[in-house]
Formats: structure tokens, sequence, C-alpha cells
């Protein structure tokens, strides 16, 4: 089983859409989460971290849930520049070993 | 301004060849790492290493030899050995301590075997 699991979509919605994502993992002594973004033929840059308690950026909101081992990441009044691949980032329980899901595409369109 | 720079940007290899890709860190960090992309694919840990002078295999090694000599520096050495090479390769370096520190990454090196 993969540590990290994401839908690889694409999800394509509209302009001004909410769209969510879910990750889930494998591993219930992982401590910390992120999100990263990474546009086409470039390297994945941080979004954002999240945090037990739920965190907002803006129009991003991310939420973890420890229970049911998934994180989630809303994007709200989406925009053509959100278009890229999401990727979920979970570390081992030393904080040492990040792992990679494989990435939602998102296109977002006009 | 501190940041982490990977090079060559593309690199073309011959069968047989060992190539080398470098990843130079000036923002303190402890630790570094080599991720192998492939397209439409996740991130795969080459090697990683926490300190200077040690390092450690990831989930795909095989093929594949680092060094630390410098807290500052992380080559990667892609030998001839590894049967399937072209992939994106990406540098990445953090913090040891403390939770919620991300990874900051290069920009890449694209490999292409001729």
């Amino acid at each position: 089983r993969k540590e990290v699991e994401q839908d690889p979509g694409p999800f394509n919605v509209p302009e001004g859409a909410t769209v969510a994502f879910n990750c889930t993992y494998s591993n219930s002594a992982s401590q910390s989460f992120f999100w990263y973004r990474q546009d086409c033929r470039k390297e994945p840059k941080l979004l954002m971290s999240v945090y037990s308690s739920g965190n907002e950026d803006g129009r991003f909101t991310a939420q973890l849930n420890r229970a049911s081992q998934y994180i989630s990441l809303l994007i709200r009044d989406s925009k053509l520049s959100d278009s890229a691949t999401y990727l979920c980032v979970v570390t081992g329980y030393n904080f040492n070993k990040f792992y990679f899901g494989s990435g939602t595409k998102l296109n977002v369109k006009p | 301004d501190g940041g982490i720079t990977q090079s060559p940007k593309y690199l073309f290899r011959k069968e047989g060849q060992n190539v080398t890709l470098s990843c130079e860190q000036n923002l303190n960090h402890d630790a570094m790492y080599w991720y192998r992309q492939d397209p439409g694919q996740g991130l795969r840990l080459i090697y990683y290493s926490q300190i200077v002078n040690d390092f450690q295999k990831g989930d795909i090694a095989e093929g594949y030899s680092v060094s630390r000599e410098k807290k500052e520096s992380f080559p990667l050495t892609v030998t001839s050995a590894q049967k399937n090479p072209t992939a994106f390769y990406l540098c990445a370096s953090s913090f040891n301590r403390g939770e919620n520190y991300g990874y900051t990454f290069g920009s890449g090196t694209r490999l292409t075997v001729v």
C-alpha cells in the first residue's frame, strides 16, 4: 500500500468554482502534513502546512483528520492561475522523511 | 537571497556513461534529499542525508550514488547501472528539527539518455 494516496484527477472546474481535494495516508505516526503546488515542468513549491486545528490562507483552507488519516485542501473562487498539480505530503514520525502523493491535477477554465 | 541551486538544467547522457548532478544550498539546512519524478508520476526518494558525511538510501537507490562532504552540497551520480535514468531529478533541503518545516526544492535537472 502506498504511504500517501491522492485522486489523480484531472478536476476541470470553471473560474469562481469551489473545489476540494482529499488525500489519505497510511502511517498513523505521521507528524507533519503539507500541500505543495507543482506547475508543469517545474519544481514543487510549498503551498501551505496543515495544522491539526485546520488552517486558512486566503482562498485556501487545509484540514487534517487524524482519526480517519486524511487531509484535505479546499480552494474557493478558483482562478485560472490555480491550474496546477497539487501534491499531498506527509512526514514520517521523525519528520525527516517526506512522502509524496502522486498529485491531483486541477484545470480551471474560463 | 538564500536558495537551492541545481545544475545543469538539462543533461544528456549516452548509454554506459556516468553523470553527476549538482545540488548546492545556502539556506543552512541540515538535511538534503534527491528525488526522481517520471511523467505523470509522484516523487520517489533516491537518497537523503541528515548530516555531513552521512547519507541513507531511499526507495530507489540502485544505480545511483551520492556524497555529502559539505553541508551545502549533495551531488548525485547516475551510474551506468541505472537502466532507465531518463527523468526529472529534484534536489530538496530542510531543517532536521521540529515539525511543519517543509522542503525547499531546487528547480530540477532533466536527464535524457541518448
